[in-house]
């Protein structure tokens, strides 16, 4: 079946240390996107690429830092500079970047201790 | 500025209607989605507009018009399930097509 694959689903990490989160999709999709999601609020865009090898900001990108050297794989980094990394971490992917419904992961949840 | 705003909070009893407004300001419009949203779960997809009108699906339909950059959600025969989070997004044009999503509408479906 295809369907766009987060994990893990739980993840603690000590203050001060990166750590990267994967996410993976086989619906041919163009377009990814990174959303972080905090208790009572919406989504918010962290990164999006609309195709291989390019990626944009969104707007809250402090902190994090992308890749896209696949089609299928659009991983994030949490690194120490980001200064409240606790939070739901959605990853979302949609056929191309005009068109049609974003379809998303299962979601990340980080915990920094 | 881009803007979506949706009530924080709704509560419902079971077996009634319900609707959930959506009012945004976004820098181009190429569709107006609505999504699900459970506790600790991805949101799921629920309906799409990019013209105007009503489309239906089950017991949940979706309105939009884009002159009044206003939609709302409506579903009937609430059940203890519909509980949940619903979201509002809009995905932009001019470059951008990023989707642009509201807080969210928290509904409490009563017994």
């Amino acid at each position: 079946d295809g369907g766009i694959t987060q994990s893990p689903k739980y993840l603690f990490r000590k203050e001060g240390q990166n750590v990267t989160l994967s996410c993976e999709q086989n619906l041919n999709h163009d377009a990814m996107y990174w959303y972080r999601q905090d208790p009572g609020q919406g989504l918010r865009l962290i990164y999006y690429s609309q195709i291989v090898n390019d990626f944009q900001k969104g707007d809250i990108a402090e902190g994090y830092s992308v890749s896209r050297e696949k089609k299928e794989s659009f991983p994030l980094t949490v690194t120490s500079a980001q200064k409240n990394p606790t939070a739901f971490y959605l990853c979302a992917s949609s056929i191309d970047r005009e068109r049609g419904k974003a379809f998303f992961g299962q979601g990340t949840r980080l915990t920094v201790v | 500025g881009q803007n979506i705003d949706q009530p924080t909070e709704m509560t419902a009893t079971e077996g009634a209607i319900v609707q959930i407004n959506c009012t945004y300001q976004t820098s181009g419009f190429n569709g107006l989605f609505w999504y699900q949203q459970h506790a600790g779960e991805a949101p799921t997809f629920l309906s799409y507009n990019v013209l105007d009108g009503l489309e239906e699906k089950g017991r949940f339909s979706s309105f939009l018009s884009r002159s009044k950059g206003y939609s709302y959600l409506l579903l009937k025969e609430l059940q203890m399930k519909d509980s949940a989070s619903y979201l509002c997004a809009v995905r932009g044009t001019s470059g951008t097509y990023k989707y642009i999503f509201g807080t969210g509408t928290r509904l409490k479906v009563l017994a």
